[in-house]
């Protein structure tokens, strides 16, 4: 299993420009996340979904939009790149039908926005 | 509502020394417990959990005890080496929650 693949591992853009960090899994999981974290900071949820169709917004998700059409994928769109929007982003996963399983986390996309 | 808190860093030490790293938590409902790890240029990765009170959650010679009583999970290891420099993160979850609440985490820095 690869687990939780991310791309592009790094991204520099320019303000107003527009593009979608992919996100995958192989592990069957319902849920799946996007974080992001600012320098020196912790976590904050952008949005997350609990299953193919259904998405939700999480605790910072101006500027972002996602779909989940399949199980697996899970991409994140930036529409008007900002310099605010610099930062690592994650995608995590986790199995639903557990009652106490732990979230896995991808190896993160480095965006600069300049 | 959740939350968890996690003491300010960043915790500089040298090698061999103890690590204490506290956490307390506020949750409704019956949380679980969780400590991650971020190694430089990686994402997180599960470094133990514990899903009941009393439940002590240990790997690589890292340890925690899910204290309700003081609603704690603190984070400890009797011998650090230079590559546990790392930032940890405190996290909980609710029973079959769909949502983890993480910590603002602690970085640590271990010097030979």
């Amino acid at each position: 299993n690869a687990g939780v693949t991310q791309t592009p591992k790094f991204r520099i853009l320019k303000i107003g420009q527009s593009m979608t960090l992919q996100c995958a899994q192989d592990m069957n999981h319902n849920y799946m996340y996007w974080y992001r974290q600012d320098p020196g900071m912790g976590l904050k949820l952008i949005y997350y979904s609990v299953g193919a169709g259904i998405t939700d917004k999480g605790e910072v998700p101006n500027g972002y939009n996602v779909s989940r059409s399949t199980t697996e994928d899970f991409p994140l769109r930036l529409e008007l790149a900002a310099p605010s929007q610099t930062s690592v982003y994650f995608c995590a996963s986790k199995n639903s039908l557990a009652a106490y399983n732990e979230q896995f986390f991808g190896p993160g996309t480095r965006l600069t926005v300049l | 509502g959740n939350s968890v808190t996690q003491m300010e860093g960043p915790v500089t030490l040298s090698e061999e020394a103890f690590l204490t790293i506290n956490c307390t938590y506020t949750a409704t409902g019956y949380p679980s417990l969780f400590w991650y790890v971020q190694y430089p240029g990686e994402g997180l990765q599960l470094l133990l959990k514990a899903t009941k009170a009393d439940d002590k959650g240990s790997n690589k010679g890292f340890e925690a005890t899910y204290r309700k009583e003081t609603t704690s999970f603190h984070l400890e290891k009797g011998s650090v080496q230079v590559s546990d420099s790392a930032v940890y993160f405190c996290a909980l979850t609710i029973f079959y929650g769909q949502n983890f609440v993480f910590g603002p985490g602690t970085r640590l820095s271990v010097l030979p």
